[in-house]
């Protein structure tokens, strides 16, 4: 069966300083993957996508990048932190063989950035 | 207008009670329609997927898709406890495996079922 990792579950960090976070998924190939975030008191809001390796695409323009540099590794980036970037960011994967794949999420990392 | 809209709640009822949550949406080209389970500090949990306008059925869990009306509904029979969590309804234009899955969400109903 297919499993997805986000680390670190928690993480609070000053402005200003770099961030990533990182997420892997086990028991398939060639996954689409995608970074959320979820604001309090607010819906999921997609990120990033990716459709391969290297492949990124970008949703929203902000203060953060990503990037996969493996078929099932995914990571969330930010050279400095703002307090806006405080959040709880989601991974997820779908199957890209599968035209009618639901999407499956990781557990997520709450950042606080004080 | 959002483009998917949550009744808000917060919900709550006894133990054994029939819940009823939804979502209307106004983009006609939504195809596929999710229910998720969240619970406090964890990541979303698919509870239901559908791509077509009926109810689909698992357990305890009815499912219902009126793509005329553009109205999503999940029920709850003989809820329990363990359901208390917030449910979030998803849909999107594309299947998640084609090249841009993007889901819509909802804003989210906590629902607590109290003993």
């Amino acid at each position: 069966s297919q499993t997805i990792h986000q680390w670190p579950a928690t993480l609070v960090q000053p402005v200003g300083s770099p961030l990533s976070l990182e997420c892997t998924v086990e028991g398939t190939s060639n996954p689409n993957l995608y970074w959320y975030r979820q604001a309090a008191g607010r819906g999921l809001q997609l990120l990033f996508y990716s459709v391969g390796i290297g492949q990124i695409s970008s949703e929203v323009p902000q203060n953060l990048s990503a990037s996969r540099p493996q078929d099932r590794q995914f990571i969330l980036s930010s050279k400095k932190l703002l307090l806006s970037d405080s959040g709880f960011y989601l991974c997820a994967w779908s199957d890209r063989q599968r035209y009618n794949s639901p999407l499956h999420f990781g557990n997520g990392t709450r950042l606080t950035v004080t | 207008q959002k483009e998917v809209e949550q009744d808000p709640g917060p919900l709550s009822v006894p133990e054994g009670a029939i819940v009823s949550l939804n979502c209307t949406y106004s983009n006609s080209a939504f195809q596929y329609f999710m229910w998720y389970r969240q619970y406090s500090r964890k990541g979303p949990e698919l509870l239901m997927y559908t791509y077509s306008s009926g109810n689909k059925e698992d357990g305890r869990f009815t499912a219902q898709v009126d793509k005329s009306s553009k109205y999503i509904s999940l029920f709850i029979r003989d809820s329990q406890p363990s359901d208390s969590a917030t449910y979030l309804c998803a849909m999107s234009e594309l299947g998640g495996g084609t090249s841009y899955g993007k889901l819509t969400f909802g804003q989210g109903t906590i629902l607590t079922v109290h003993p």
